[in-house]
C-alpha cells in the first residue's frame, strides 16, 4: 500500500479561517517537506522537519517520527493561499528518496 | 537564496521521439539531484537519484536506457526521456539539494510532457 497517505484530498476554506493537513506514514520516516504548488507549476517548500515543530506566519508544521504522521496548519487563511499542498517523507532506508503523497487542493473563498 | 530553473518549462513531442529536459541549480552546489515524474491523476514518483560521483540509482519501473540522465557538474542534470509514448506524459521534476549544506530538497518549476 501506499507509504504516505495524506489528507483530505480537497479542502475548501473561508478566508480568515483554518485548519489542518494530515500526512500518515505506514512506516517510520526520517524527515517529511511540505510543498505548494502555485499558480505556475512551482512546488514551493514550505517545511523541512526531522522531529518537532517549525512555524512561519500562518503556517505551522509538526513531524512524529514515533507516531508516523506530520500536520500542517493554516490559520486565517488568503485568498493566495489557494493550491495544491504536499506532503513528502524520507525514508531514511532509501537514502534521500522522498515519497509524496497525493496532495491536497485547498480553495480559499472570500 | 536556492533556486532551481528547468527548461523547458513545456513541450510536446511525437509518439516515438525522445526529448531532453535540463536542470540548473543555482546558488548551492547539486551534490544530489532527483528527478521525479507526477502523471496525470497521480502523484509525484522518483524516477531516479543521482549523487555526483556515485552511479546514478534508478528506480523500479524507470530505466537508464529509457531515462538516461546526465550530471556533469554541481549546477547542471539533464535529462532525456527516449522514445516517448502516451504513457510517459506528465510534469517532469528535478529536485536538487547540497548534500553537504542543507536536508531541503529544492524543486524546480517542472517540464510538463505532451505525447502525441
Amino acid at each position: 500500500g501506499d507509504q504516505v497517505e495524506q489528507s483530505p484530498s480537497a479542502l475548501s476554506l473561508h478566508e480568515g479561517t483554518g485548519s489542518a493537513l494530515r500526512c500518515n506514514f505506514t512506516t517510520t520516516m526520517r524527515a517529511v517537506q511540505w510543498f505548494r504548488k502555485n499558480s505556475r507549476g512551482s512546488l514551493i517548500n514550505l517545511f523541512y522537519l526531522a522531529s518537532g515543530t517549525k512555524e512561519n506566519g500562518r503556517l505551522k508544521s509538526a513531524f512524529d517520527s514515533k507516531e508516523r504522521y506530520s500536520t500542517l496548519h493554516i490559520r486565517d487563511a488568503q485568498l493566495e493561499d489557494s493550491g495544491t499542498y504536499f506532503c513528502a517523507a524520507e525514508d531514511g532506508s532509501s537514502g534521500n528518496k522522498l515519497i509524496f503523497g497525493i496532495g491536497t487542493l485547498l480553495s480559499v473563498k472570500p | 537564496g536556492a533556486l532551481v530553473y528547468q527548461y523547458p518549462r513545456r513541450t510536446i513531442c511525437k509518439s516515438g521521439t525522445s526529448m531532453r529536459m535540463e536542470c540548473q541549480a543555482v546558488g548551492f552546489q547539486a551534490t544530489s539531484v532527483a528527478w521525479y515524474r507526477q502523471s496525470p491523476q497521480k502523484t509525484f514518483e522518483l524516477i531516479a537519484l543521482s549523487t555526483v560521483n556515485s552511479a546514478i540509482k534508478y528506480e523500479q519501473n524507470f530505466t537508464q536506457e529509457k531515462f538516461p540522465i546526465s550530471h556533469p557538474n554541481l549546477s547542471f542534470s539533464s535529462m532525456t526521456v527516449l522514445n516517448a509514448y502516451l504513457e510517459d506524459r506528465g510534469l517532469y521534476l528535478c529536485g536538487a539539494r547540497d548534500e553537504g549544506a542543507a536536508e531541503t530538497l529544492y524543486f524546480g518549476s517542472g517540464t510538463r510532457l505532451t505525447v502525441l
